[in-house]
C-alpha cells in the first residue's frame, strides 16, 4: 500500500508570492491534517479536513488556506508569504477523524521563502 | 486547553547505553498515547503506542509505558545505537487538533 505522498518536496519562493501544495492519503483514508513544522515553534496543527469538509482549524492566519477533493487528496495554500513561512510542511492521513484514529505521514515538504 | 509536556532534550548517549524519555498531557479522556520518530530530512513516522491499560507497547526494540505513580509515559530502549539518533515526538492520538510535544533530540555517539 502507498504512502501518504506530498509533492513538491522542495520549494524556493519570494515574500509576497502565493504557493499551493499538494497530499496524497493513503488509499481508503478519509482525514488529512496538515502541520507546520518549524525549529523554534515545533510541530503546529494547520486544520483537518474529512470527506471534503474542514473540520478543526489551528491557530494561523487567514493566508492560509486547504481544501480536499472528493479523492480525499488535498491541498494547501499560503497566501503573500512570508520570511516566517519558511517550515517543513507535512501532512498526515488516517482513516477517520477524531480521536483515536493513527496517523500517517508524508515526508513533507520544505518552502524556503526569501 | 491541552497541552502536551515533552522532556527537553538535546539528548547525547554513546552507544548501548539506556534510553528514557518522558512525556506529559493535561487533557482527560486519551485513553492512549503515540509515540513518533523523525530521521533527519524525513517526516514523522509512527513508532509505538503506549495506553494507560498498562499495555506495552514496542517496536525495534523501543518500548512505551505508563506509570500510573507520575501519570506519565515513558520512551525507552535498553541499548541504543547511533541509527537511533533522531528526534522523537510524543502526542495523544489523532485530530482534534492533534498537539505534539516539542520534540527530543537524540544524539548517540559511537
Amino acid at each position: 500500500k502507498a504512502g501518504v505522498t506530498q509533492t513538491p518536496r522542495y520549494l524556493i519562493k519570494t515574500r509576497g508570492q502565493q504557493v499551493t501544495l499538494s497530499c496524497s492519503p493513503i488509499s481508503g483514508h478519509r482525514s488529512v491534517s496538515w502541520y507546520q513544522q518549524t525549529p523554534g515553534q515545533g510541530l503546529q496543527f494547520l486544520f483537518e479536513y474529512f470527506s471534503e469538509t474542514q473540520r478543526n482549524k489551528g491557530n494561523f492566519p487567514g493566508r492560509f488556506s486547504g481544501r480536499q477533493f472528493s479523492n480525499s487528496r488535498s491541498e494547501m495554500n499560503v497566501s503573500t508569504l512570508e520570511l516566517g513561512d519558511s517550515a517543513l510542511y507535512l501532512c498526515a492521513s488516517s482513516l477517520g477523524s477524531g480521536r483515536g484514529n493513527e496517523q500517517f505521514f508524508g515526508p513533507g515538504t520544505r518552502l524556503t521563502v526569501l | 486547553g491541552d497541552s502536551v509536556t515533552q522532556m527537553e532534550g538535546p539528548v547525547t548517549l554513546s552507544e548501548e547505553a539506556f534510553l528514557t524519555i518522558n512525556c506529559t498531557y493535561t487533557a482527560t479522556g486519551y485513553p492512549s498515547l503515540f509515540w513518533y520518530v523523525q530521521y533527519p530530512g524525513e517526516g514523522l513516522q509512527l513508532l509505538l503506542k503506549a495506553t494507560k491499560a498498562d499495555d506495552k507497547g514496542s517496536n525495534k526494540g523501543f518500548e512505551a509505558t505508563y506509570r500510573k505513580e507520575t501519570t506519565s509515559f515513558h520512551l525507552e530502549k535498553g541499548s541504543v545505537q547511533v541509527s537511533d539518533s533522531a528526534v522523537y515526538f510524543c502526542a495523544p492520538p489523532g485530530g482534534f487538533k492533534t498537539i505534539f510535544g516539542a520534540g527530543t533530540r537524540l544524539f548517540v555517539k559511537a
